[in-house]
């Protein structure tokens, strides 16, 4: 069964430094999304991505983030000045209609 | 914002018993899912529902679209060890692709 592949599964960095985070998504989806998950608490909103553009965004998706599907299969999350409230697990999504949205198995960020 | 409550938060029950939960917004939705988180993973579908009233199943879960479009539950009949996670309730508007999670309840299931 075809499935949204993230890596890496985990990432440790220091404050200030740039991280990517990678997806590649199911390969017919159309509709992509970030969506991150701080310990404990529910799932949030970041930013959908849809015909080669950022279709919304939430507030937290600052001008710190920004989102690129480079060459057509990846979908890559970038943090550009890591903070410590970046430390949360990174889900990517992807769907083919916008409807049902199929999730990856997580990137647990670690901002030290 | 938008918000989606669930209730409960947590609950445990013995194996074998019916589970219902619920998810309740101060907005209308014009889709709902249904996703199980089990620790370290990401959300799993569970269900979709796309038309107030609809009733769907999926083995031993059924959830349903709330009359008002403001709601939607969940039930798990027999329940079993695997049954435990945490489930989330997620709608999405019209006009928008995003879909806004519920707070989760956590189920736990004593053998």
């Amino acid at each position: 069964e075809p499935e949204v592949t993230q890596t890496p599964s985990h990432q440790v960095t220091q404050m200030g430094q740039e991280v990517i985070l990678r997806c590649v998504p199911i390969s017919n989806h159309l509709y992509f999304y970030w969506y991150r998950q701080i310990l404990g608490q529910k799932v949030e909103f970041l930013v959908s991505f849809y015909n080669n553009e950022i279709s919304e965004k939430s507030e937290i998706f600052d001008d710190q983030f920004s989102v690129e599907r480079p060459d057509g299969s990846n979908f890559t999350l970038k943090i550009r000045s890591t903070k410590l409230e970046d430390s949360a697990m990174y889900f990517c999504a992807s769907s083919e209609g916008a409807e049902k949205l199929f999730f990856g198995s997580g990137t647990q960020l670690s901002v030290l | 914002g938008q918000q989606l409550n669930q209730s409960p938060q947590s609950m445990f029950i013995q194996e074998g018993e019916d589970v219902s939960m619920n998810c309740t917004s101060s907005s209308i939705f014009n889709t709902w899912l249904w996703y199980k988180q089990d620790p370290g993973e990401g959300p799993v579908l569970l269900i979709a529902l796309y038309k107030a009233g609809e009733l769907t199943s999926n083995g031993r879960l059924t959830a349903q679209f709330g009359i008002t479009r403001k709601d939607s539950f969940l039930n798990i009949s027999a329940s079993i060890p695997s049954d435990v996670g945490i489930y989330f309730c997620a709608g999405q508007d019209s006009g928008t692709y995003k879909y806004i999670f519920g707070t989760g309840t956590r189920l736990k299931v004593l053998a």
